[in-house]
């Protein structure tokens, strides 16, 4: 079946400008997660949704960061005043539950220059 | 919250050669432990998971992973590599729902 999908793949923005990030999660799967991805590093947690609820957003960076998952499926995650420092992959993951097994998607490449 | 760490960076061998891969993990209590793989150009895949029973786990490809609770360590093993097995391996251990990951190491296959 479907995978995670991300859109877009890579996207290049210039300093101080919004973004919006995409992620399709597998069908049925109720738990989504946000990671981040820098150079030369394994995945951060950023935000965690059962459902349209997002029970855990300890790990977002700061409050130019929002992520919003409405209907309980698809999720954005909104980056405001885009800096340097937010260059990394984004990375989503899904699960049907949160105690199981979760499911990258192929990430989303920020370039802020 | 949990930390991660994985013991070599970048690790280069040849066809035919063992390898394995350290990774340990910060604190006890009931941990889940996860390997992730990332071939080039592709998304992060899982190759194994332990939650509890037979320490000594199976994944896809030929590989397995030991876990040693006293150790506070998860070690992926595969007895003859290839080269297909070029890619970036991430160990991963789940917090609640939360999956902290190690720092990566890159394996490098000669032919």
């Amino acid at each position: 079946g479907a995978g995670v999908s991300q859109t877009p793949s890579n996207k290049v923005t210039e300093k101080g400008k919004y973004v919006e990030l995409r992620c399709d999660p597998i069908s049925g799967h109720t738990a989504l997660y946000w990671y981040r991805q820098s150079l030369g590093q394994g995945p951060e947690f950023l935000i965690y949704f059962q459902g349209t609820g997002a029970a855990d957003d300890s790990g977002l960076p700061n409050d130019r960061f929002f992520a919003v998952r409405p209907e309980g499926s698809v999720s954005t995650l909104k980056i405001q005043r885009t800096e340097r420092g937010d260059s990394a992959v984004y990375l989503c993951a899904s699960s049907f539950v949160r105690e199981e097994t979760q499911y990258f998607g192929p990430g989303t490449r920020l370039l802020v220059l | 919250a949990q930390s991660v760490s994985q013991h070599n960076h970048h690790v280069i061998l040849s066809e035919a050669a063992s390898l394995e891969l350290g990774c340990n993990y910060s604190y006890g209590g009931t941990v889940n432990l996860f390997w992730y793989v990332q071939y080039p150009g592709q998304h992060l895949q899982l190759l194994l998971k332990y939650f509890s029973g037979d320490p000594l786990v199976k994944g896809i490809k030929g590989f397995e992973a030991e876990f040693i609770k006293s150790k506070f360590s998860f070690n992926l093993r595969k007895p003859s590599v290839q080269w297909s097995d070029t890619a970036e391996y991430f160990c991963a251990v789940r917090d609640d729902y939360k999956l902290s990951f190690g720092a990566g190491t890159t394996v490098t296959v000669r032919a």
